[in-house]
């Protein structure tokens, strides 16, 4: 069983730069769950999909984020024309249908906007 | 809206000393839950523990125990006789009932618990 994983584990950009990140949830699991770790704090909500349907997205998504779920598989997280202020760690977490499911993490994708 | 404060930055001890992590809530709902993650320094969120607003019982597992107290909103976190291999950043979690409403189950995070075991 294998468990969530994210492409690319790192990556560093230039300011401007458009940059897109992959999770690959835990196959049996439709419900998945983007969130943004700056440092010293805790994750923090920004998007969710159940199968291919985004139904929730943050105020901290702005209108250079964009998330997607094709099929309901793996989603794919966008930002466009970077900021500094996007620097942080970008994780994925996914599980299954039902009121008491855990969300289970992947090991995140660290952007470091120049 | 929901609250998790986990007032204790950084906490050292040396080995196999017990330490307590703490975890206050804050939710108008009636049905929720509580997680304790741990972040080791490779970065990967572990999942440690779930409860339900309904289940007060405390739990153990190992060296690890649970204490959750719903008249003070608080779910905190014991390690045992401690170890080196368990220095991470600890984050206790709340999440709304995924069942109703528009809540679909998005966790809300405290600021984490650094804590450093020494030799």
């Amino acid at each position: 069983d294998t468990g969530v994983s994210q492409n690319p584990r790192h990556k560093i950009t230039k300011r401007g730069q458009n940059v897109t990140f992959r999770c690959d949830p835990i196959s049996e699991h439709n419900r998945l769950y983007w969130y943004r770790q700056t440092l010293g704090q805790g994750p923090e909500f920004l998007t969710y999909f159940q199968n291919e349907a985004q139904l929730e997205k943050s105020r901290l998504l702005s209108d250079r984020f964009s998330a997607e779920r094709p099929k309901g598989s793996f989603s794919t997280l966008e930002i466009q024309r970077t900021e500094q202020g996007d620097s942080a760690m970008y994780l994925c977490a996914s599980r299954l249908a039902g009121g008491q499911e855990t969300q289970y993490f992947g090991p995140g994708t660290r952007l470091l906007v120049l | 809206a929901q609250k998790v404060t986990q007032a204790q930055t950084e906490i050292s001890v040396v080995e196999k000393e017990d330490v307590t992590l703490d975890c206050v809530y804050e939710t108008r709902d009636t049905t929720y839950y509580l997680f304790w993650y741990k972040q080791p320094p490779s970065g990967e969120l572990v999942f440690l523990i779930r409860r339900n607003s309904f289940d007060e019982q405390n739990e153990i597992s190992g060296r690890y125990s649970w204490n959750f107290q719903k008249s003070t909103s608080s779910f905190n976190f014991t390690i045992t006789a401690s170890q080196v291999v368990d220095s991470a950043v600890y984050f206790c979690a709340l999440s709304e009932s995924p069942g109703g409403g528009t809540s679909y189950g998005k966790l809300t995070f405290g600021q984490g618990t650094i804590l450093t075991v020494h030799p």
